[in-house]
């Protein structure tokens, strides 16, 4: 499978832990993608790649909240000193510059997020 | 960014068309409409995209009147496995993030 891979795919943990949570994109993608979805809601975005570069944050993506990218390849998202209002599911989703367009990213499986 | 509304949710019969409707009455020149569909702790997935008049490909139709003030996402002869949550979204075509809406809740029964 060279779909989007989410590790973990769940994650229980106590208010005030960090967590982290990886994402290994399509291999030749080259933009990388976090959004946060709550209950009934759409998928919201917080931050954006492309390469090594983070190049737009959204105001969601408080100071506790730190992504990487590394060598332009996976991609980790931390939380800092958890908060029960950060239970959610954390999707990733990459896609490329060449062929479609920006609108066509292609979704990883998600990690949902406990706060206890 | 344009706002999408949509029905929050719609039932279906296997075998059947179903058509859901989006309204976008602030859409701009450089908007493109695109349809996501999401499936129970699965992320999205694209569905199609249209600017204007009509787009088909393997699993859907998009009909985009000339105002472009709405669309519809048509699927035709849906089975139990359409069931998922459908997406409507207006973006310019530049846009880098996706911004989706509550969507609509599509139940097919047998």
């Amino acid at each position: 499978d060279t779909g989007v891979s989410q590790d973990p795919r769940h994650k229980i943990t106590k208010r005030g832990q960090n967590v982290t949570f990886r994402c290994d994109p399509i291999s030749e993608h080259n933009r990388l993608y976090w959004y946060r979805q709550t209950l009934g809601q759409g998928p919201e975005f917080l931050t954006y790649f492309q390469n090594e570069a983070q190049l737009e944050k959204s105001r969601l993506l408080s100071d506790r909240f730190s992504a990487e990218r590394p060598k332009g390849s996976f991609s980790t998202l931390e939380i800092q000193r958890t908060e029960q209002g950060d239970s959610a599911m954390y999707l990733c989703a990459s896609s490329s510059l060449q062929g479609a367009a920006n609108y066509e990213q292609y979704f990883g499986p998600g990690t949902r997020l406990t706060v206890t | 960014l344009a706002k999408t509304t949509q029905p929050i949710s719609m039932d279906s019969y296997e075998g059947q068309e179903v058509n859901i409707t989006c309204s976008h009455n602030n859409i701009a020149t450089n908007d493109y409409i695109t349809w996501y569909q999401q499936f129970p702790s699965q992320g999205p997935r694209f569905i199609i995209q249209g600017y204007k008049t009509k787009v088909t490909n393997e699993v859907a139709s998009l009909f985009i009147p000339a105002d472009r003030k709405s669309s519809t996402l048509s699927l035709p002869r849906v089975s139990l496995s359409d069931t998922a949550v459908y997406y409507c979204l207006v973006d310019s075509g530049s846009a880098r993030q996706l911004t989706f809406g509550s969507g609509t809740q599509l139940t097919v029964l047998p």
